[in-house]
């Protein structure tokens, strides 16, 4: 049972180049979540999904996309990346709408 | 607007000593509100959930307390250890938004030997 696992954990883009993380759930959680986490602040909602096929904007979300084709899978992706995107990532997880989040390690985006 | 803002923003105290950090919030309707650990580089880890008829909640060395009426919340660590060093995150989840949550900017601990 691995949990919540993200790809890549570490990238580095130059400004306009595009990117997918990649967020898998091995616990059959219907409702599947991507932050951002920048320094000295709180996690903010970019996306989020409350189940296959369905996704939803969140707090921050101009500059990311995202597809939930699988239960299991959620993508983020940045169509042109710019260095104000620069931040660690966080997927997360959970079964219901009251129960805990399981979080992912995160990824670590550079954008110069 | 849902808000979360904790105190202080960041704490350093001796090994074995105890600690307290505090965590205010104006989420509502108000559903459940949980303390998270998040170790340097790490995703957060729950610690601690606590409903609106839940005024205490224990884990180990760590205590949550919640009053519902003012709207405040507190994480008291016990006998801290070098392993307590870590980002303590406030999260209130409201009983509507589909699960989304408020999540505080967190207290960074640092316990010294």
């Amino acid at each position: 049972n691995a949990g919540v696992t993200q790809t890549p954990k570490f990238r580095v883009l130059k400004t306009g180049q595009s990117m997918t993380l990649l967020c898998a759930q091995d616990m059959n959680h219907e409702y599947m979540y991507w932050y951002r986490q920048d320094p000295g602040m709180g996690l903010r909602l970019i996306h989020y999904s409350v189940g296959e096929g369905t996704t939803a904007k969140g707090e921050v979300p101009d500059g990311y996309n995202v597809s939930r084709l699988k239960k299991q899978n959620f993508l983020l992706g940045l169509e042109s990346a710019a260095p104000s995107q620069t931040s660690v990532y966080f997927c997360a997880s959970r079964d219901g709408t009251f129960s805990e989040q399981y979080f992912g390690p995160g990824t670590r985006l550079t954008v110069t | 607007k849902n808000q979360v803002e904790q105190s202080p923003q960041s704490l350093i105290i001796l090994e074995g000593k105890n600690c307290t950090l505090q965590c205010n919030y104006t989420v509502s309707p108000f559903s459940n509100l949980r303390w998270y650990k998040q170790d340097t580089g790490r995703g957060p880890v729950s610690l601690t959930i606590m409903t609106f008829s839940e005024n205490t909640k224990s884990n180990g060395r760590y205590t949550a307390t919640l009053d519902a009426d003012t709207k405040q919340s507190s994480l008291h660590i016990t006998a801290s250890q070098l392993s307590d060093s870590a980002s303590y995150i406030c999260v209130v989840s409201a009983r509507t938004n589909a699960g989304k949550s408020t999540f505080g900017d967190g207290t960074t601990l640092t316990v010294k030997p």
